[in-house]
Protein backbone atom coordinates (compact mmCIF):
# COMPACT_ATOMS: atom_id res chain seq x y z
CA UNK A 1 0.00 0.00 0.00
CA UNK A 2 0.77 3.58 0.17
CA UNK A 3 3.36 4.70 2.46
CA UNK A 4 5.43 7.95 3.72
CA UNK A 5 8.74 8.45 5.11
CA UNK A 6 9.96 11.45 7.18
CA UNK A 7 13.09 10.43 8.64
CA UNK A 8 14.04 13.35 10.52
CA UNK A 9 12.20 13.00 13.84
CA UNK A 10 13.40 16.36 15.02
CA UNK A 11 14.98 19.33 13.63
CA UNK A 12 16.65 22.10 15.97
CA UNK A 13 17.70 25.76 13.56
CA UNK A 14 17.90 29.20 14.80
CA UNK A 15 16.45 31.58 13.49
CA UNK A 16 17.33 32.71 10.05
CA UNK A 17 18.60 29.36 9.53
CA UNK A 18 17.92 27.64 5.94
CA UNK A 19 15.60 24.65 6.89
CA UNK A 20 15.32 21.14 4.76
CA UNK A 21 12.66 18.31 5.74
CA UNK A 22 13.31 15.17 4.17
CA UNK A 23 10.09 13.25 2.69
CA UNK A 24 9.91 10.04 0.62
CA UNK A 25 6.95 8.48 -0.74
CA UNK A 26 5.54 5.02 -2.35
CA UNK A 27 2.58 4.74 -4.29
CA UNK A 28 1.43 2.41 -7.32
CA UNK A 29 -0.43 5.41 -9.04
CA UNK A 30 -0.50 9.05 -9.28
CA UNK A 31 -0.59 11.20 -5.99
CA UNK A 32 -1.36 14.65 -4.70
CA UNK A 33 1.22 15.67 -2.14
CA UNK A 34 0.53 17.74 1.18
CA UNK A 35 2.86 18.99 3.54
CA UNK A 36 0.56 19.77 6.92
CA UNK A 37 1.92 21.76 10.02
CA UNK A 38 0.38 21.41 13.07
CA UNK A 39 0.64 23.78 16.10
CA UNK A 40 0.55 22.91 20.43
CA UNK A 41 -2.97 22.47 21.23
CA UNK A 42 -4.39 22.44 17.43
CA UNK A 43 -5.28 20.21 14.42
CA UNK A 44 -2.86 19.71 11.60
CA UNK A 45 -3.15 22.54 9.05
CA UNK A 46 -2.23 22.79 5.16
CA UNK A 47 0.75 24.43 4.45
CA UNK A 48 1.00 23.46 0.82
CA UNK A 49 -0.29 21.35 -1.48
CA UNK A 50 1.22 19.57 -5.46
CA UNK A 51 -0.49 17.45 -7.88
CA UNK A 52 0.82 15.84 -10.83
CA UNK A 53 -0.11 18.92 -12.57
CA UNK A 54 1.81 21.19 -10.83
CA UNK A 55 5.83 19.87 -9.58
CA UNK A 56 6.02 22.74 -7.40
CA UNK A 57 4.02 24.34 -3.89
CA UNK A 58 4.53 27.28 -2.52
CA UNK A 59 3.23 29.18 0.79
CA UNK A 60 4.65 31.48 3.15
CA UNK A 61 8.01 31.08 2.66
CA UNK A 62 7.85 27.43 2.14
CA UNK A 63 8.53 25.38 -0.86
CA UNK A 64 8.41 21.61 -1.80
CA UNK A 65 8.52 20.63 -5.09
CA UNK A 66 7.05 16.34 -6.61
CA UNK A 67 10.20 14.76 -8.14
CA UNK A 68 8.55 11.49 -9.23
CA UNK A 69 12.38 10.03 -10.28
CA UNK A 70 13.44 10.08 -6.42
CA UNK A 71 9.39 10.15 -5.37
CA UNK A 72 10.72 13.05 -2.71
CA UNK A 73 8.69 15.77 -1.24
CA UNK A 74 11.05 17.48 0.67
CA UNK A 75 10.35 20.55 2.63
CA UNK A 76 12.18 23.85 2.23
CA UNK A 77 12.51 27.55 3.87
CA UNK A 78 15.49 29.98 3.00
CA UNK A 79 15.20 31.69 6.65
CA UNK A 80 12.87 30.13 9.34
CA UNK A 81 11.77 32.02 12.32
CA UNK A 82 10.75 31.08 15.92
CA UNK A 83 7.08 31.39 15.06
CA UNK A 84 7.53 28.21 12.56
CA UNK A 85 7.92 25.75 15.72
CA UNK A 86 5.47 22.84 15.18
CA UNK A 87 5.13 19.37 13.64
CA UNK A 88 5.40 19.06 9.92
CA UNK A 89 3.49 16.00 8.58
CA UNK A 90 4.29 15.36 4.91
CA UNK A 91 1.36 13.49 3.13
CA UNK A 92 -0.53 11.68 0.06
CA UNK A 93 -3.46 11.39 -1.11
CA UNK A 94 -4.29 8.74 -4.39
CA UNK A 95 -6.91 6.98 -6.47
CA UNK A 96 -5.96 4.08 -5.02
CA UNK A 97 -6.94 5.29 -1.25
CA UNK A 98 -9.83 6.60 -1.65
CA UNK A 99 -9.21 9.98 -0.46
CA UNK A 100 -7.42 8.77 2.91
CA UNK A 101 -4.53 10.81 4.20
CA UNK A 102 -1.65 8.82 4.71
CA UNK A 103 1.04 10.39 6.59
CA UNK A 104 4.58 10.25 7.61
CA UNK A 105 5.64 10.25 11.30
CA UNK A 106 6.07 13.78 11.47
CA UNK A 107 8.97 16.17 12.09
CA UNK A 108 9.78 18.30 15.07
CA UNK A 109 10.74 21.70 14.24
CA UNK A 110 12.38 23.77 17.34
CA UNK A 111 14.13 27.18 16.67
CA UNK A 112 15.92 28.98 18.93
CA UNK A 113 15.43 32.40 19.10
CA UNK B 1 -17.33 30.82 12.13
CA UNK B 2 -16.93 28.11 10.07
CA UNK B 3 -14.50 25.64 11.24
CA UNK B 4 -14.22 22.17 12.56
CA UNK B 5 -15.54 21.86 16.38
CA UNK B 6 -14.82 18.76 18.84
CA UNK B 7 -16.25 17.93 21.99
CA UNK B 8 -14.95 17.12 24.34
CA UNK B 9 -11.46 18.35 24.60
CA UNK B 10 -10.39 15.88 27.41
CA UNK B 11 -11.72 12.96 28.49
CA UNK B 12 -10.08 11.12 31.61
CA UNK B 13 -11.93 7.61 32.09
CA UNK B 14 -10.80 4.34 33.22
CA UNK B 15 -10.61 0.73 31.42
CA UNK B 16 -14.53 -0.90 30.12
CA UNK B 17 -15.91 2.40 30.21
CA UNK B 18 -17.89 3.61 27.61
CA UNK B 19 -17.16 7.01 26.04
CA UNK B 20 -18.37 9.18 22.55
CA UNK B 21 -16.88 12.25 21.03
CA UNK B 22 -19.26 14.46 19.15
CA UNK B 23 -17.64 16.28 15.43
CA UNK B 24 -19.51 18.99 13.97
CA UNK B 25 -18.38 20.61 10.81
CA UNK B 26 -19.95 24.08 9.58
CA UNK B 27 -17.87 24.20 6.28
CA UNK B 28 -20.82 22.62 4.24
CA UNK B 29 -18.04 19.52 2.78
CA UNK B 30 -19.68 16.16 2.39
CA UNK B 31 -17.15 14.11 3.55
CA UNK B 32 -15.68 13.83 6.94
CA UNK B 33 -12.92 11.38 8.85
CA UNK B 34 -11.58 10.27 12.32
CA UNK B 35 -7.95 10.07 12.87
CA UNK B 36 -5.79 8.61 15.74
CA UNK B 37 -2.87 10.50 16.65
CA UNK B 38 -1.11 8.62 19.37
CA UNK B 39 1.55 10.03 21.86
CA UNK B 40 4.83 9.78 19.56
CA UNK B 41 2.18 12.15 16.73
CA UNK B 42 1.92 9.23 14.47
CA UNK B 43 -1.59 10.02 12.91
CA UNK B 44 -3.65 7.35 11.07
CA UNK B 45 -7.25 7.20 9.70
CA UNK B 46 -9.85 5.51 10.77
CA UNK B 47 -12.66 6.41 9.31
CA UNK B 48 -14.36 8.37 6.75
CA UNK B 49 -17.73 8.77 5.85
CA UNK B 50 -19.23 10.67 2.57
CA UNK B 51 -22.60 12.04 2.81
CA UNK B 52 -23.37 10.01 5.72
CA UNK B 53 -22.33 7.16 4.23
CA UNK B 54 -19.41 4.84 5.28
CA UNK B 55 -16.47 4.75 2.74
CA UNK B 56 -13.42 3.88 4.25
CA UNK B 57 -13.19 1.69 7.57
CA UNK B 58 -9.91 0.86 8.71
CA UNK B 59 -8.29 -2.14 10.86
CA UNK B 60 -9.79 -0.59 13.87
CA UNK B 61 -11.06 -2.92 17.07
CA UNK B 62 -14.94 -3.68 16.68
CA UNK B 63 -15.18 -1.46 19.77
CA UNK B 64 -14.95 1.79 17.77
CA UNK B 65 -17.96 2.97 16.44
CA UNK B 66 -18.81 5.63 13.96
CA UNK B 67 -22.23 7.44 13.87
CA UNK B 68 -23.04 10.03 11.42
CA UNK B 69 -26.48 11.51 12.00
CA UNK B 70 -26.46 13.70 8.93
CA UNK B 71 -23.59 15.02 6.35
CA UNK B 72 -22.24 18.18 9.17
CA UNK B 73 -21.71 15.40 12.03
CA UNK B 74 -19.53 12.59 12.86
CA UNK B 75 -19.29 11.10 16.27
CA UNK B 76 -17.33 8.07 17.57
CA UNK B 77 -17.98 5.99 20.62
CA UNK B 78 -15.80 3.43 22.10
CA UNK B 79 -17.19 1.07 24.17
CA UNK B 80 -15.10 -0.85 26.77
CA UNK B 81 -11.77 1.38 26.33
CA UNK B 82 -8.69 0.15 27.15
CA UNK B 83 -5.16 1.35 28.08
CA UNK B 84 -4.18 1.80 24.26
CA UNK B 85 -6.81 3.94 23.09
CA UNK B 86 -4.92 6.44 25.01
CA UNK B 87 -4.35 9.00 22.35
CA UNK B 88 -5.89 12.37 20.54
CA UNK B 89 -8.95 12.09 18.43
CA UNK B 90 -8.79 14.43 15.38
CA UNK B 91 -11.59 14.84 13.37
CA UNK B 92 -11.77 16.45 10.13
CA UNK B 93 -14.01 17.18 6.73
CA UNK B 94 -13.17 18.13 3.13
CA UNK B 95 -15.38 18.77 0.53
CA UNK B 96 -15.68 15.76 -1.39
CA UNK B 97 -13.43 12.40 -1.15
CA UNK B 98 -11.44 12.72 -4.28
CA UNK B 99 -7.31 13.01 -3.69
CA UNK B 100 -6.99 16.93 -4.59
CA UNK B 101 -9.18 18.39 -2.20
CA UNK B 102 -7.83 19.82 1.44
CA UNK B 103 -8.57 18.14 4.46
CA UNK B 104 -9.64 20.77 7.45
CA UNK B 105 -9.00 19.52 11.01
CA UNK B 106 -10.50 19.92 14.23
CA UNK B 107 -8.35 20.55 17.60
CA UNK B 108 -9.06 17.05 18.55
CA UNK B 109 -10.03 15.26 21.76
CA UNK B 110 -7.45 13.67 24.01
CA UNK B 111 -8.78 10.81 25.33
CA UNK B 112 -6.76 9.21 28.75
CA UNK B 113 -7.39 5.75 29.68
CA UNK B 114 -6.48 4.94 33.36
Amino acid sequence: GDSVTQKQGQVTLSEDDFLFINCTYSTTTYPTLFWYVQYPGQGPQLLLKVTTANNKGISRGFEATYDKGTTSFHLQKASVQESDSAVYFCALVSNYNQGKLIFGQGTKLSIKP
Amino acid sequence: ETAVFQTPNYHVTQVGNEVSFNCKQTLGHDTMYWYKQDSKKLLKIMFSYNNKQLIVNETVPRRFSPQSSDKAHLNLRIKSVEPEDSAVYLCASSPDWGNYAEQFFGPGTRLTVL
